[in-house]
Formats: structure tokens, C-alpha cells, sequence
């Protein structure tokens, strides 16, 4: 079965750091661009970061570049996000979802189940 | 790049067709065939039923279809059931930044 298993999410007071994981199974990781897709309380789908299959290619939305970066570890199926400076406006249900293709453009076949994040003192 | 734009809501009955539009400008959606659509029900996450302006994935109902003209995107889908009832949103790739943007998402209820 494809799958996808993100954790890592929690509490953390603004200006604070997490590092979220998302788990793949079930197809060949390694030939796939993922991305990284959040959606805050109430509100809409936002696009966050992108990485090519290999791992090269790095993407950000403008509202978390210099704070967050994506990675992946192909020897372990596995999509990193660390996220630095963390603000209230970051509080956000994380997604990670898997591309149809090597480099990401937004057609997005699998979804992990979401991991909360929230930032708060 | 700001979001792409999508009706808020829009409404239907059984059995009727709908189109939710999507929005953006000559260097997103007019620009590149990668538009996605995607369905989200509360609580859950989101599933698409859309990529690359007008291919359905297996196991997508044959109900839902896509298509563009200009830097408009839409989603149509016929034969409305209850259960198409959720939150749709478009996607689209950019070649800049930010790599891709979302719409602000459509919520269709079902009469």
C-alpha cells in the first residue's frame, strides 16, 4: 500500500524550532519529487516547499524561505521539513504529499494523514 | 505570485452539473499545462481528482472532468451525488517563485 506518514508536529513557543518527518512506503521514493503543503485553522491549502526526486532541487513559498528546508534521506524513504523561527502564523496542519513526477509541479497523487503544528507561548 | 482565484462556493442538486473556475495569469495557469484540482472533506486530506489540466487518476470518477482556456482553469463535475460535497481547490505550477500556488479554495454543497 502507498503510504505516507508524517510526525514530528507539537507545541512550540514563537521563535522556536521542530523538525517534521514523513514516512513513505509502498513505492520507490527515490523517484519522486515531494513537497510539503500546510493549511492553517479554518483556511485554505498553502504550498510550502518542494524538493526534486534526487534531492538537487529546492523550492520555498516566500513566507518561509530562510526558515524552513526541506530534505530528504532516499536511503530511508524519508521527507525532512525543519522549521526555524517559528511564528503564530506557522500554526498550521503539515501535510506532506508525494508528485506524479521527479520534479514537483503541483500534481500531487498521495497525501500523508497531516501533522499538527502549533505556535504559541 | 498571489493565490489563484476561485468561487467561495457554489451549489447544486442531484444529478446536475457544476463548474468551479480557477483563475490565475499569463504566467501560471496560462502559462503551463499543470493545473491540479483537488477534493478535500472535512478533517481529511486532500485527494486529487485533476492533474495536468484534464487527467483523471485511477479510481477518480468519471464524473469529474478538467479543462482551460486561457489563464482560466475549470472543474466540472456531472452528475452530482451527496458525496461530492467537500472543499475543492486548484493548483498550478509556476516556473518561479513561489514553485506553486493553490486557490482559495471552492466549497460545493449538494441540495
Amino acid at each position: 500500500e502507498v503510504q505516507l506518514l508524517e510526525s514530528g508536529g507539537g507545541l512550540v513557543q514563537p521563535g522556536g524550532s521542530l523538525r517534521l518527518s514523513c514516512a513513505a512506503s509502498g513505492f520507490s521514493f527515490s523517484s519522486y519529487a515531494m513537497n510539503w503543503v500546510r493549511q492553517a485553522p479554518g483556511k485554505g491549502l498553502e504550498w510550502v516547499s518542494a524538493i526534486t526526486s534526487g534531492g538537487s532541487g529546492t523550492y520555498y513559498a516566500d513566507s518561509v524561505k530562510g526558515r524552513f528546508t526541506i530534505s530528504r534521506d532516499n536511503s530511508k524513504n524519508t521527507l525532512y521539513l525543519q522549521m526555524n523561527s517559528l511564528r503564530a502564523e506557522d500554526t498550521a496542519v503539515f501535510y506532506c504529499a508525494k508528485e506524479y513526477n521527479w520534479t514537483p509541479r503541483g500534481a500531487m497523487d498521495v497525501w500523508g494523514q497531516g501533522t499538527t503544528v502549533t505556535v504559541s507561548s | 505570485q498571489s493565490a489563484l482565484t476561485q468561487p467561495a462556493s457554489v451549489s447544486g442538486s442531484p444529478g446536475q452539473s457544476i463548474t468551479i473556475s480557477c483563475t490565475g495569469t499569463s504566467s501560471d495557469v496560462g502559462a503551463y499545462n499543470y493545473v491540479s484540482w483537488y477534493q478535500q472533506h472535512p478533517g481529511k486530506a486532500p485527494k486529487v481528482m485533476i492533474y495536468d489540466v484534464n487527467y483523471r487518476p485511477s479510481g477518480v470518477s468519471d464524473r469529474f472532468s478538467g479543462s482551460k482556456s486561457g489563464n482560466t482553469a475549470s472543474l466540472t463535475i456531472s452528475g452530482l451525488q451527496a458525496e461530492d460535497e467537500a472543499d475543492y481547490y486548484c493548483s498550478s505550477y509556476t516556473g518561479s517563485s513561489p514553485h506553486v500556488i493553490f486557490g482559495g479554495g471552492t466549497k460545493l454543497t449538494v441540495l
